[in-house]
């Protein structure tokens, strides 16, 4: 069983959406939670940790489920920029931060 | 600050051959590490270094190696390439602050192919 789980998708949505992406983790020791962004052959880069309160920035909201093992990402008003691949990410702490990727889910936003 | 500079962006390497992935940082981060990135799987970390003159393994180390004789630099050998190590290879830098880490930033990456 994979450390993280993802929808691979992809989730195609039309302009001004709203879209839902779900990842599980099986390590109940995770300690921080993320979502990255990665756009096509590019670099991941944050878009936002995940708080077990529940975060938003902006359009994008994040909530956190440490009993389930489960985080959520709500992209509501899709763009077109949105179109990306949004990676759920955990850490362990070894004695380093080691981050757990999980493979993705692709997001297609139409016009 | 240009932050995690990779180099080579792309490279091609035959079978056997060894090579250097270049990574500088100039953010005076004290964790670099180093992950591979393949079709249908997440990221996976090959090295880490928690400081200068400290480097430990990841989860998928063979075959590569590390060194950390500056702050600055995290440079990873492939030692006798071979086609499964064709990939994207991410550079990574972070900063502790109190128990938490943070300010995890990728370079943007080198794509090797091994034939």
């Amino acid at each position: 069983r994979k450390e993280v789980e993802q929808d691979p998708g992809p989730f195609n949505v039309p302009e001004g959406a709203t879209v839902a992406f779900n990842c599980t983790y099986s390590n109940s020791a995770s300690q921080s939670f993320f979502w990255y962004r990665q756009d096509c052959r590019k670099e991941p880069k944050l878009l936002m940790s995940v708080y077990s309160s529940g975060n938003e920035d902006g359009r994008f909201t994040a909530q956190l489920n440490r009993a389930s093992q489960y985080i959520s990402l709500l992209i509501r008003d899709s763009k077109l920029s949105d179109s990306a691949t949004y990676l759920c990410v955990v850490t362990v702490n070894t004695g380093f931060q080691k981050l757990v990727f999980g493979t993705g889910t692709r997001l297609l936003v139409s016009p | 600050n240009a932050g995690v500079t990779q180099t080579p962006k792309f490279q091609v390497l035959k079978t056997g051959q060894s090579m250097t992935l270049q990574c500088a940082q100039d953010m005076n981060h004290e964790y670099m590490s180093w992950y591979r990135q393949d079709p249908g799987m997440g990221l996976r970390l090959i090295h880490y270094s928690v400081g200068a003159g400290i480097t430990d393994q990841g989860e998928v180390p063979n075959g590569y190696n590390v060194s950390r004789s500056t702050t600055e630099d995290f440079p990873l050998r492939l030692l006798s390439a071979a086609p499964s190590q064709t990939s994207v290879y991410f550079c990574a830098s972070s900063y502790t602050q109190g128990a938490g880490f943070y300010g995890y930033t990728f370079g943007s990456g080198t794509r090797l192919t091994v034939v």
